[in-house]
């Protein structure tokens, strides 16, 4: 079945690099997701990797696949207090289009 | 400006009442999501429609229902039935083309008291 897994906290000091990692079941996924949800709020999407790509980056955000071992992570270099927030890695399912959606790393900024 | 709209944003009802929350979207999206949220879980899926008048069960739809009857709009009701009401409530709208991505609302927070 489908299962996507990642720690629940992170805590970094403002300037440093965060990782947050996520390992996922479905070998099928055609893209996989990083989200990232703040107090009370809905997503946001804060970028995404094709299945055959290894790494995307975009600005202070740096995404890893590695498809033999279905790991992803994302690294948020010289992270901000701004950055504090809940991140949610998700994979597509074929079905429908549906998102299977980890936990959630909640990251903890400290001045 | 183009979006998801949920309302209200918070929600009180007392046990055993019915209860609708309200998804809008105006991006021209033909699938539409509810999910739910508890502290310390990911989102889940509760229902899905991927075009006007059809829709799907998600892996928790018991106690729910939903209906789609405009591209627009995709209501999910909260039933008598539902054991744990108490959450937040997502909904999403999904762009057929680049990523596939999901458009997040901003949320309904349902306290059934």
């Amino acid at each position: 079945g489908e299962d996507v897994e990642q720690s629940l906290f992170l805590s970094v000091r403002e300037g440093d690099s965060s990782v947050i990692n996520c390992t996922y079941t479905d070998s099928s996924s055609t893209y996989l997701y990083w989200y990232k949800q703040e107090p009370g709020a809905g997503l946001q999407l804060l970028t995404y990797i094709f299945s055959n790509m290894d790494m995307k980056q975009d600005q202070r955000l740096t995404v890893l696949l590695n498809k033999k071992d279905k790991h992803l992570s994302l690294r948020i270099a010289d992270t901000q207090t701004g950055d504090s927030a809940i991140y949610f890695c998700a994979e597509t399912h074929s079905e429908g289009g549906k998102l299977i959606f980890g936990q959630g790393t909640e990251l903890s900024v400290k001045p | 400006d183009g979006g998801i709209t949920q309302s209200p944003k918070y929600l009180f009802r007392k046990e055993g009442q019915n209860v609708t929350l309200s998804c809008e979207q105006n991006l021209n999206h033909d699938a539409m999501y509810w999910y739910r949220q508890d502290p310390g879980q990911g989102l889940r899926l509760i229902y899905y429609s991927q075009i006007v008048n059809d829709f799907q069960k998600g892996d928790i739809a018991e106690g729910y229902s939903v209906s789609r009857e405009k591209k627009e709009s995709f209501p999910l009701t909260v039933t008598s039935a539902q054991k744990n009401p108490t959450a937040f409530y997502l909904c999403a709208s999904r762009h057929s083309g680049r990523a596939d991505e999901q458009f997040f609302g901003p949320g309904t927070r349902l306290t059934v008291l």
